[in-house]
């Protein structure tokens, strides 16, 4: 059972173009996360959000547009990819903000042409 | 800027020795130091943490050295094994908050059989 589970693994695309990532955890937590890591494994935060709600954008593009339908959901869409978002993006949950450990899906490669 | 300084950045070391990696930070709100393991394709997972209350935490082969004063942390890798060969990244919060949480830019580790 994965535990944060996150798809497509893989997207390959044209600049311009709109995409969706999807996250799900089924860890009962009550946050989560959306995380960028750059070509040189530069980890950032881009988005937190404590049962349903955004708490943190972390001077995010708003092209970026995190959606939490529910607690054990976090999607990403991205409008009008740029050649510099080409990253792999990690989804992320902790029972809470204070917990400390954050427990990461296995991330998703983007790839803009 | 960065806030949590690790070096260096790739590291290799042969089966059986001992593998050390260092982290800086600036804050001295930080009180919650964890080490995060990634392995290539998958997401970062949490290895070990420890807060300032202790100089010292091991768990099996991996130790946690901390020093206050000097605002360094580091991780210590006792009979590395080839199975150890992954990217290591730091990290630093104020009370576990993990939206204050600040990485480092990873650490790459070849153990060589």
């Amino acid at each position: 059972d994965t535990a944060v589970s996150q798809t497509p693994k893989y997207l390959v695309t044209q600049m311009g173009n709109d995409k969706s990532i999807k996250c799900e955890q089924n860890l009962g937590h009550d946050t989560m996360y959306w995380y960028k890591q750059d070509s040189k494994k530069f980890l950032k935060i881009m988005f937190s959000y404590n049962n349903k709600e955004l708490i943190i954008n972390e001077t995010v593009p708003n092209r970026f547009s995190p959606k939490s339908p529910d607690k054990a959901h976090l999607n990403l869409h991205i409008n009008s990819l740029e050649l510099g978002d080409s990253a792999v993006y990690f989804c992320a949950s902790s029972p809470s903000l204070a917990s400390g450990e954050l427990f990461f899906g296995e991330g998703s490669r983007l790839t803009v042409l | 800027q960065q806030q949590v300084k690790q070096s260096p950045q790739s590291l290799i070391v042969q089966k059986g020795g001992i593998s050390i990696i260092n982290c800086a930070y600036e804050n001295t709100a930080f009180d919650y130091f964890p080490w995060y393991q990634q392995f290539p394709g998958k997401g970062p997972a949490l290895l070990i943490a420890i807060r300032p209350d202790v100089s010292e935490k091991k768990e099996g082969r991996f130790t946690i050295s901390f020093n206050k004063s000097a605002k360094q942390f580091s991780l210590h890798i006792m009979d590395s094994q080839p199975g150890d060969s992954a990217t290591y990244f730091c990290a630093a919060s104020k009370n576990g908050n993990n939206n204050d949480m600040r990485f480092g830019a990873g650490t790459r580790l070849t153990v060589k059989p």
